[in-house]
């Protein structure tokens, strides 16, 4: 079993719209969650980082249920510049190796 | 500061050439990574290096071998390419503590023919 598990999508949405992405992690000692972010053909960048308690950053939340082993990112009144692949990520608590879901494609449509 | 570099941007190689990407990071950071990104494959860790002087095997290491140089440098080896190594290869750095947020370089396209 993946270690990190995601919808690969595509997602199409309108401008405007709410869209949500959901990925689920097999290891229960993993200790650390984010959300990165991959423009086409560049590198991953930090989206933000995922808490216990849930966390919003601007348009963006995320969400953590570690009984169901369970992220999720919502991303409100999408933007054109919201198009990309989101890589959900896990960190376990043994040694700083971090784990990657395949992404997630969303392309926001005018 | 740049961040993390990584050279080069391109290569292509021959079945049984070898090369050495090469990847440096302005940051004082002590973790450093070697991903692969194959297409429905997400990244996978290739070699990992916890401080200067150390490094340890992740996911996919055969084919490969690493060197931590200094605390800025991580270099990746291929001795031998394979097709099979036809790939992007991203190098990254940790900032650690509280944090835990890697910063990635471009990456690397490399196409072993």
């Amino acid at each position: 079993r993946k270690e990190v598990e995601q919808d690969p999508g595509p997602f199409n949405v309108p401008e405007g719209a709410t869209v949500a992405f959901n990925c689920t992690y097999s290891n229960s000692a993993s200790q650390s969650f984010f959300w990165y972010r991959q423009d086409c053909r560049k590198e991953p960048k930090l989206l933000m980082s995922v808490y216990s308690s849930g966390n919003e950053d601007g348009r963006f939340t995320a969400q953590l249920n570690r009984a169901s082993q369970y992220i999720s990112l919502l991303i409100r009144d999408s933007k054109l510049s919201d198009s990309a692949t989101y890589l959900c990520v896990v960190l376990r608590n043994t040694g700083n190796q971090f784990y990657f879901g395949t992404g997630t494609s969303l392309t926001v449509i005018p | 500061n740049a961040g993390v570099t990584q050279t080069p941007k391109f290569q292509v190689l021959k079945t049984g050439q070898s090369m050495t990407l090469q990847c440096a990071q302005d940051m004082n950071h002590n973790s450093m990574y070697w991903y692969r990104q194959d297409p429905g494959m997400g990244l996978r860790l290739i070699y990992y290096s916890a401080s200067e002087g150390t490094t340890d095997k992740g996911e996919v290491p055969n084919g490969y071998n690493v060197s931590r140089l200094n605390k800025r440098e991580f270099s990746l080896r291929l001795e031998s390419a394979a097709p099979s190594q036809t790939s992007v290869y991203f190098c990254a750095s940790l900032s650690g503590g509280a944090a835990d947020t890697q910063f990635f370089g471009p990456g690397t396209r490399l196409t072993v023919l």
